[in-house]
Formats: structure tokens, sequence, C-alpha cells
């Protein structure tokens, strides 16, 4: 079973265009996250969300959302595609309340590319 | 927030020779201290982990050792090998809340046979 799952695993898009990426975890974390890996992979948060707070990194666009139907889901919604958005994106999940207990768990990526 | 910097950005060690790759963090609230190995394609993987109460950590041939005076860690792999050649990622954080990772920029570490 795999622990992170995301979809879809490629998506080529045009600009302008809307479109989601989703991801489920069956760890029973209470965190999810996504990363943003760019071209150089440099890997950086862009969102933290447990069943009580979104906390987002003020470089990431308002074109970006994120949707949590549940504790298990976190979906990336992104609006108005730009080239520069093209990366590939991970999402993670970890437990809380353990002050660094680590625990991290990648999904296997979604590398987007926007044309 | 937290930073954190990797040194080397690239590293080419002959096989069966160490390799030694360096990071510093800035905050000092920081208590969790990751490193990830990434193959080409592939998601990161955690190889080892050390936190703030434990200077130095081992598993096979790869250790781990915490300055926290100095806010810099270090991953040492001794004898390696040519599947050890991937991107190494070091990373912080403080745990709290939903914290995520802080990542430094990476190191490609190449295993020349």
């Amino acid at each position: 079973d795999t622990a992170v799952s995301q979809t879809p695993k490629y998506l080529v898009t045009q600009m302008g265009n809307d479109k989601s990426i989703k991801c489920e975890q069956n760890l029973g974390h209470d965190t999810m996250y996504w990363y943003k890996q760019d071209s150089k992979k440099f890997l950086k948060i862009m969102f933290s969300y447990n069943n009580k707070e979104l906390i987002i990194n003020e470089t990431v666009p308002n074109r970006f959302s994120p949707k949590s139907p549940d504790k298990a889901h976190l979906n990336l919604h992104i609006n108005s595609l730009e080239l520069g958005d093209s990366a590939v994106y991970f999402c993670a999940s970890s437990p809380t309340g353990q002050g660094g207990s680590g625990g991290y768990t990648f999904g296997s990526g979604t590398r987007l590319t926007v044309v | 927030g937290e930073n954190v910097e990797q040194h080397p950005s690239t590293l080419s060690v002959q096989e069966g020779d160490s390799a030694v790759i360096k990071c510093t963090y800035s905050d000092s609230a920081s208590n969790y201290f990751p490193w990830y190995k990434q193959e080409l394609g592939k998601r990161p993987q955690l190889i080892i982990d050390i936190r703030s109460n434990v200077g130095e950590k081992k598993d096979q041939r790869i250790a781990v050792t915490l300055n926290k005076t100095a806010k810099h860690f270090s991953l040492h792999i001794t004898e390696t090998q040519p599947e050890d050649s991937a991107v190494y990622f070091c990373a912080a954080t403080s745990g709290g809340g939903a914290d995520g990772l802080t990542f430094g920029k990476g190191t490609h570490l190449i295993i020349q046979p």
C-alpha cells in the first residue's frame, strides 16, 4: 500500500488553465504539506495544514490554494497557470504534536508542465 | 523563519572513499534534522535523522553529527558505492504545530568508479 499517493503523476497544460493535484495519505497523520521542487531541485514548502490551521508560505501566489475535504486528503488547486509554475509538486504528511519527531513521508510527485 | 545552508552543491568521490556534506541552520528552536536522498525522477527518501538531544547517530555506512552550539550538522557516508550517487538534502524543523521542513539546496553526490 502506498502511504502517500498523489495524482496525476504528469500534468501538461496550457497557460491560463486551472488545474488540481490530488493527495491522499493512509498513515493516520494529522498534518499534510505541499512542496514545490523547481528546475534547480530546490525543495520549498508551500503549505502545511492540519485540522486546526493552514500555514501558508508568504511567497506562494494566491493562485495556489489547498483544499482539504478530510484529514486524509489535501488537494492543490492552481488557477491561471503560468509558465513559471512548471515544477514537480510533492505532497507529504507527518504526525504532529510530538516536537520534531519526524515521520515525514513524501508522495511520488506530480510533474507539472505549463506550455 | 528557518534558513538552511548546504555545502557543497556537487561532490565527486572515488568509489570506496568517504563523503561529507555539511549544513548550517539559523533557528535555534529547530530540534529535528533529517537527511533525504533523492534519485532522479523519484521522491525524497529519508536516510537518517537526528534530534537536538543527540550529538551523533550512525546507521551502517551513514552517520550524522550535530553541533547545536554552532548550529551545524553533517552527513558522513563511508565506503561509498555507485548506488550512493544521488542528490542529498538536509533539512531542519522545530516541529511545532504544523511546521514543515526547511530544506538545504541539495548536494549532487557523484561516485566515480
